[in-house]
């Protein structure tokens, strides 16, 4: 295992709901990066926190919204719930050093959350 | 275009036999490549990276092709416990991961 946690593993919501999503890095990582998985679709990214602050942000509006704890876990929030934000949803942690992004920097997966919108 | 395209499968092999998955790439400036298996249900884990020399890990082995921005995984001696989704992924420097569809593979005895 990756020793990457996210809690929790289930979620059944409505719309117009708000949900947070929680995610323990492996011991060592500094950097989170959220994905979104819909059915029969690759992994799409969200954003990425390293030391607490947002370092990168995909194709979502803003009511996806997160936070990075100094230990390093991560929160993923949405609000206002659409049904198409039913999916998995992934948190990845790696190691980033000083020198910042390196393309030797690999992700390791905690098993998801999958969320349902009703 | 999409970022990453794979060929969706499914592909259906028997055991032992031998399977290709190609993928290629928009971004001529990625850098980083790799292949992760996703089993139903799971989160995706990282099966091998990919090198422009090429490698291979027993069974499995990958080739980059820059020029043809092109990526391929050969399984050999096919087993069971191979069946599972395959995807494609690319990096570009400080940019996320970004996935292909996936391929499906299942291997029946």
């Amino acid at each position: 295992e990756t020793g990457v946690t996210q809690s929790p593993t289930h979620l059944i919501k409505t719309r117009g709901q708000q949900v947070t999503l929680r995610c323990s890095s492996q011991s060592g990582h500094n950097t989170v990066s959220w994905y979104q998985q819909a059915l029969g679709q690759g992994p799409q990214f969200i954003f990425q926190y390293y030391r607490e602050e947002e370092n990168g942000r995909g194709n979502f509006p803003p009511r996806f919204s997160g936070l990075q704890f100094p230990n390093y876990s991560s929160e993923l929030n949405v609000n206002a719930l659409e049904l198409d934000d039913s999916a998995l949803y992934l948190c990845a942690s790696s190691l980033r050093g000083v020198a910042g992004p390196s393309r030797l920097e690999t992700q390791y997966f905690g098993p998801g959350t999958r969320l349902l919108v009703l | 275009r999409k970022e990453v395209e794979q060929d969706p499968g499914p592909f259906n092999v028997p055991e032992g036999a031998t399977v290709a998955f190609n993928c290629t790439y928009s971004n001529s400036a990625s850098q980083s490549f790799f292949w992760y298996r996703q089993d139903c249900r799971k989160e995706p884990k990282l099966l091998m990276s990919v090198y422009s020399s090429g490698n291979e890990d027993g069974r499995f082995t990958a080739q980059l092709n820059r020029a043809s921005q092109y990526i391929s995984l050969l399984i050999r001696d096919s087993k069971l416990s191979d069946s599972a989704t395959y995807l494609c992924v690319v990096n570009v420097g400080n940019t996320p991961l970004v996935f292909g569809k996936g391929t499906r593979l299942s291997v029946i005895a």
